[in-house]
């Protein structure tokens, strides 16, 4: 089936330590987007990526980093220095750029503590 | 800048009733629109993308409008069923070679059985 896969989809993790979130698609897309989404809130583009080895801040990059080394993987580390990281995170990715649909993964929820 | 209100913000109805979910946004030169739904704790999936040139996408139950001019989407649900209930979220993407999908805050919609 293709599709985009993250994972974990619950992760725990103490103040002051980084963690990255997995994001993979099988849909053989270009471009693929980070987004935050808290309670009561539109989703937030925190960065995305048009092609490997390139990739740009979104409206929300700050405490954040990603990579771009292979077409299929977008990880995101979230830094200790972003200061509210509680929130689910989603990852899309679309056919190329902007006249295509975002397909979405199921997300993972991160809490920090 | 850019901004998506979806009225209401949560709709209760019947199952069996027609419905009208509304997204206005409020700078006209879009790329695009894109209607999603989403389920509990889980990742958008998309259900309509209306091009700016389209005024409306059909996908089974389910229709879309598009009226650029005056900034204003509307998702029509035909014969709701209680397997519709869920939030819909609307996102327009900016013209002008944007990648930004900017978000409404959704409509939470429940459909009683």
């Amino acid at each position: 089936d293709g599709g985009i896969t993250q994972s974990p989809k619950y992760l725990f993790r103490k103040e002051g330590q980084n963690v990255t979130l997995s994001c993979e698609q099988n849909l053989n897309h270009d471009a693929m987007y980070w987004y935050r989404q808290d309670p009561g809130q539109g989703l937030r583009l925190i960065y995305y990526s048009q092609i490997v080895n390139d990739f740009q801040k979104g409206d929300i990059a700050e405490g954040y980093s990603v990579s771009r080394e292979k077409k299929e993987s977008f990880p995101l580390t979230v830094t200790s220095a972003q200061k509210n990281p509680t929130a689910f995170y989603l990852c899309a990715s679309s056919i190329h750029l902007a006249s295509y649909e975002q397909y979405f993964g199921p997300g993972t929820r991160l809490t920090v503590t | 800048k850019q901004e998506v209100t979806q009225i209401p913000a949560a709709l209760s109805v019947p199952e069996g009733e027609n419905l009208v979910l509304n997204c206005s946004f409020t700078d006209s030169a879009i790329y695009n629109l894109q209607w999603f739904r989403q389920d509990p704790g889980k990742g958008l999936t998309s259900l309509l993308l209306i091009q700016s040139s389209q005024r409306e996408q059909t996908s089974g139950r389910l229709n879309a409008s598009l009226d650029k001019s005056s900034g204003r989407s509307t998702l029509y649900i035909a014969a709701s069923q209680p397997g519709d209930s869920a939030t819909y979220l609307c996102a327009v993407r900016q013209g002008g070679g944007s990648e930004k999908l900017v978000f409404g805050k959704g409509t939470k919609l429940t459909v009683n059985p």
